[in-house]
This record gives C-alpha cells, structure tokens and sequence, in this order.
C-alpha cells in the first residue's frame, strides 16, 4: 500500500519557467511533509519541509504548498535552473521519526 | 561529503549468498536508517536504530537483519540473497531521533547486484 504517491515519474521545464512537483498522501495521521533532491551516484539531500499546521513554506526559489483537506502538496520552484535538474522524492511522518517517500519525480530543466 | 559513510559503494555477488552492509552515521547522530530502492521504486523503509536499539521495523524481509553498534555506526546483513534483492540500499542519520523535523542525512548508498 503506497502511502505517499508521486504519479508524475517525470517533468521536463523550460529554464527561467516554473517547476511544479506534486504529491499525494493517504494516511490522514501524516503530520509532516519534506522534500528530498537526488543526484545520480549521491543520496538524497533535504530540501524543504512543511508542517500539518501550515499551508505554505517558502525558501529562495522553492516553495511547498500543502492542502490538507485534499491530502496534497506540491514543490514549486521558481525559477527552474538546469542544476535543479534530478529526482525530487516527497516525503512524509506521523508523528514517529520514521519518513515515508514516494516514488520519486525526474525533473529536467532544458535550456 | 554529507558525513553518512556507506561501504561498500558496490557490490556483486551470488544468488544464495550472504552480504554486510556498512554505515557511520554523522558525527553525533544517534538514529540509523536503512532503505532499499529497487528499480523505479521509491524509497522502502527497512529499519530504524536509535543508540543501539531497534526503533522501529519497515517491510524488512526475514532474510535480513540489522545491528548498531556501542560507536554507532550501522550493518545491514541479507542472507540467501535472490535476484529481486538487487537494489540499492541507503542508509541516512539523524540527530536525537527527530529526523523528521531536520531531515535525514543520506549516504550515497550501496548498489547490491545479486547476478
């Protein structure tokens, strides 16, 4: 049972335009979101977070936005650079230290 | 350098046979995780250590098991290894078990091929 759902396996932007991941959760107790950057031949790297109490976390160029009654988020990264091009994994907790992530999004930004 | 060490980077063996899986955590981490990421798979988590103790236990196989050890640091151990168990495996650190306020810190993993 996939818990946390990316359904789009890739994304391909134009640099300078928007970049727009997105994420769906089913387990209502998910309390804590974040987003992870992989390279290939490196780990995933943490990027950005959210807590259930807020609706919106900015940070430079990359924003998450989470609907909680939808049971949805998104990384919008504005503007899209080609460095930021690699696999963004969603991820969230329920209130244990334990992350679940989804599958994973390959973002390409093409000059 | 994230400061998480996984060994070996790669790895090639058997069906059938048995491989360990190491990992140091950063320095001043207390909580171990292990993930597998098989092809066009997320992450899958297997299994937490905080300070020596098991935490907490994902869709970990019987085949497998795990340890920390008194300094820390981390080992994965697959046995009667099979071809679906070929992927790669991460592990990543956290400071005080609050891994999902700080986010984890990842190795760069272990590519385990079972041939």
């Amino acid at each position: 049972d996939q818990q946390v759902k990316q359904n789009s396996p890739s994304l391909s932007v134009q640099e300078g335009r928007i970049s727009i991941l997105n994420c769906d959760y089913t387990n209502s107790m998910f309390d804590y979101f974040l987003w992870y950057k992989k390279y290939p031949a490196e780990g995933p790297t943490f990027l950005i977070s959210i807590s259930s109490i807020k609706d919106k976390n900015e940070d430079g160029r990359f924003t998450v936005f989470l609907n909680k009654s939808a049971k949805h988020l998104s990384l919008h990264i504005v503007p899209s650079q080609p460095g930021d091009s690699a696999v963004y994994f969603c991820a969230a907790s329920d209130n244990t230290d334990k992350l679940i992530f989804g599958t994973g999004t390959r973002l390409q930004v093409f000059p | 350098d994230s400061g998480v060490t996984q060994t070996p980077k790669h790895l090639i063996t058997a069906t059938g046979q048995r491989v360990t899986l190491r990992c140091s955590p950063r320095s001043g981490d207390l909580s171990v995780y292990w993930y597998q990421q098989s092809l066009d798979q997320g992450l899958q988590f297997l299994i937490q250590y905080y300070n020596g103790e098991e935490r907490a236990k994902g869709n970990i196989l019987e085949r497998f098991s795990a340890q920390q050890f008194p300094d820390l640091h981390s080992e994965l151990n697959l046995s009667s290894l099979e071809l679906g168990d070929s992927a790669l495996y991460f592990c990543a650190s956290s400071a005080g078990g609050f891994g999902q306020f700080y986010g984890y810190t990842f190795g760069s993993g272990t590519r385990l091929t079972v041939v």
